[in-house]
């Protein structure tokens, strides 16, 4: 189970924002990376990916987003949040299938 | 362009059957894992089922194993659900994805399924 904290984030631009996840179980992959996930669903489109593996940024995604955290306790960062970054952010574990997404983070302007 | 169009979803009845599409392009597809995740609209995701490369395995959730049956067509670069025994709680957009959780992940539109009386 992945628990997000917390569900509603109201943020100024330009300031700094966090989200957490924790799950109840390590999420160390026999690979040696965390399978712990993170992904934006801005609003009226699908999701993408924002972190991959914990801490790492897939091609693309502004260097304004971070990812740290190991075992079971994962965060999400925004260095200065920015206008467009609004909408629901989820993490997702993919340690072994069922894959389960956490509830879910509303950011808001 | 790299894309992931889904289509097929639409209006069922409770017990009914839809087979929902997904078709690729601009990439080789064959070379990647496929997933189908669904959400309510205005709630969370919900990761239905994935098939590996060859489509020699798959995974699904709890909730649809048995009913659901994911499969590909490496030649037509197309990814498939079958969906049978739908109830009202399979009511949802359904999404296609490409290397959920790696580095070259890649979500689709989605498409509509209702399932209604």
């Amino acid at each position: 189970v992945l628990t997000q904290s917390p569900l509603s984030l109201p943020v100024t631009p330009g300031e700094p924002a966090s989200i957490s996840c924790r799950s109840s179980e390590s999420l160390l992959h026999n690979r040696g990376h965390f399978s712990l996930h993170w992904y934006l669903q801005k609003p009226g489109q699908s999701p993408h990916l924002l972190i991959y593996s914990a801490s790492n940024r897939p091609s693309g995604v502004p260097d304004r987003f971070g990812g740290s955290g190991s075992g079971t306790d994962f965060t999400l960062k925004i260095s200065r949040v920015e206008a467009e970054d609004v909408g629901v952010y989820y993490c997702m574990q993919a340690l072994e299938p069922p894959y389960t997404f956490g509830q879910g983070t509303r950011l808001e302007i | 362009e790299e894309q992931l169009v889904e289509s097929g979803g639409g209006l069922v009845h409770p017990g009914g059957s839809l087979r929902l599409s997904c078709a690729a392009s601009g990439f080789t597809f064959s070379r990647y894992w496929m997933h189908w995740v669904r959400q309510v609209p205005g709630k969370g995701l919900l990761w239905v089922s994935r098939l590996n490369e060859d489509g020699s395995r798959t995974d699904y959730a709890d909730s649809v194993r048995g009913r659901f049956t994911i499969s590909r067509d490496n030649a037509k670069d197309t990814l498939y659900l079958q969906m049978n025994s739908l109830t009202v709680e399979d009511t949802a957009i359904y999404y296609c994805a490409r290397d959920v959780s790696g580095a070259d992940d890649s979500w689709g539109q989605g498409t509509q399924v209702t399932v209604s009386s």
